[in-house]
């Protein structure tokens, strides 16, 4: 099985800041690979699919990229409504997919 | 607009089995599997299997194979979930979400049944 391993677990960070989010496949997943948001009491929805998409309807101070195995979630400019969980997902196996283990962004 | 709508919270004893059914709306059911995930309190995201829209194939993550069971009931465009011998570790939150095919995210979620197993 594609183990994905998300860093950090938690961050915290001043409205303004740019922070990014780490996850790194076991294997490779070429670039299928989606990053959520997932506001307290919510479900998840997508942020970025195939690494740096940005799916319609997201703020674009939200973007994603990969260098082989290791993608990043970068939000530019950290805003009060990004208080979240994000989670990175790999779906390159058929219709078997791994999740990373969650990253919580607090507002400082 | 597509929608999955799931069942009510359960409540059940260690040991005993619970079925969670999403039904969907707002597509053409057979072009689009349905997969199941859990979140347990507090915890993160865990896959645990897909249905087929089409023609019912499923795949299970193999930590629950042989506890876990996905059917779909394509008169109603109704998805259940089973799960047998439960354990406290059940506990959590399941969610149905939908796919967009072969190699995409899971874009549509149900809005999560609550399963409690407690003595």
């Amino acid at each position: 099985d594609i183990q994905m391993t998300q860093s950090p677990s938690t961050l915290s960070a001043s409205v303004g800041d740019r922070v990014t989010i780490t996850c790194r496949a076991s294997q490779s997943v070429d670039y299928w690979l989606a990053w959520y948001q997932q506001p307290p009491g919510e479900a998840p929805r997508v942020l970025i699919y195939n690494a740096s998409t940005l799916e319609s309807g997201v703020p674009s101070r939200f973007s994603g990229r990969r260098s082989g195995t290791e993608f990043t979630l970068t939000i530019s400019s950290v805003q009060p409504d990004d208080v979240a969980t994000y989670y990175c997902q790999q779906y390159s196996t058929y219709f078997a997919y791994t999740f990373g283990q969650g990253t919580k962004l607090e507002i400082k | 607009q597509v929608q999955l709508v799931q069942s009510a919270a359960e409540l059940r004893k260690p040991g005993a089995s619970v079925t969670v059914s999403c039904k969907t709306f707002g597509y053409t059911f057979a072009n689009y599997g349905v997969s199941w995930v859990r979140q347990a309190p507090g915890q993160g995201l865990q896959w645990l299997g897909w249905i087929s829209g089409y023609n019912g194939n499923t795949n299970y993550a193999q930590k629950l194979k042989g506890r876990i069971t996905v059917t779909r009931d394509t008169s109603t465009r109704t998805v259940h979930l089973e799960l047998r011998s439960l354990t406290s570790d059940d506990t959590a939150i399941y969610y149905c979400a939908r796919d967009q095919g072969v190699a995409a995210p899971l874009r549509y979620w149900g809005q999560g049944t609550l399963v409690t197993v407690s003595s």
